[in-house]
């Protein structure tokens, strides 16, 4: 079964020190992988896709992720975190086959200490 | 240009009534997807429509349905609703029915009391 788990369910980070925050799928399929970023009260904001092509995925705000097959993983990470940056973000996972429907982690939610 | 809509932003119903959720796509998007999203959780998937057929159903209740219409707008039905039904509805669009970008709305919110 397809599935993806965000391994951290809170992060909190110092102004200006380096954000990581952990995704891990499982898939029998070739993944597309995407993180998007909800702020409170707003919608779902892409912040970048991996989608079979280079596997360091630059997004925007300065994020970026790595996608490492062996280790079924698509990390997220930002160098220096700013306050704005305070928000839920999700990983996603979807597949070449069947509905192509999104498959949502439990969302890993950043608090950004001044 | 305009992103995807939804109406309305917030709605309270009581236990057993139905309701209907409304969603505008992209310009030139021919896929929209819904999600129930509830609080604290990652979005669910519910449905995806192409070309106004329904392309995907996630696991719900047949309690929920929905449709596409030839403007590619679409609309969620929920009938007799429980307190479980409480959540933010979010749609998405996207170009293709495939391995696509998808562009979420701002949500629905559902109380149930």
């Amino acid at each position: 079964a397809q599935s993806v788990t965000q391994l951290d369910s809170h992060v909190s980070v110092s102004e200006g020190t380096p954000v990581l925050l952990r995704c891990n799928y499982s898939s029998s399929y070739s993944p597309s992988l995407f993180w998007y970023v909800q702020h409170p009260n707003k919608g779902l904001q892409l912040l970048l896709k991996y989608t079979s092509a280079a596997t360091l995925v630059k997004g925007i705000n300065g994020f970026e992720a790595e996608f490492k097959k062996s280790e079924t993983s698509f990390h997220l990470t930002k160098p220096s975190a700013h306050m704005s940056d305070a928000a839920e973000y999700f990983c996603v996972v979807t597949f070449s086959s069947g509905t192509y429907k999104y498959i949502f982690g439990t969302g890993t939610r950043l608090k950004v200490l001044a | 240009d305009a992103g995807v809509t939804q109406s309305p932003t917030h709605l309270i119903k009581t236990r057993g009534q139905q309701v209907t959720l409304r969603c505008s796509p992209i310009s030139g998007h021919k896929s929209v997807s819904w999600y129930q999203q509830v609080l604290g959780q990652g979005p669910q998937f519910i449905f995806q429509y192409y070309e106004k057929e329904e392309r995907g159903r996630g696991n719900f209740p047949d309690r929920f349905s929905a449709r596409q219409f030839p403007n590619y707008s679409s609309e969620l039905n929920v009938n007799a609703l429980l307190l479980g039904d409480s959540a933010l509805y979010l749609c998405a669009s996207s170009f293709s029915r495939g391995v696509d970008t998808q562009y979420f709305g701002p949500g629905t919110r559902l109380t149930v009391l």
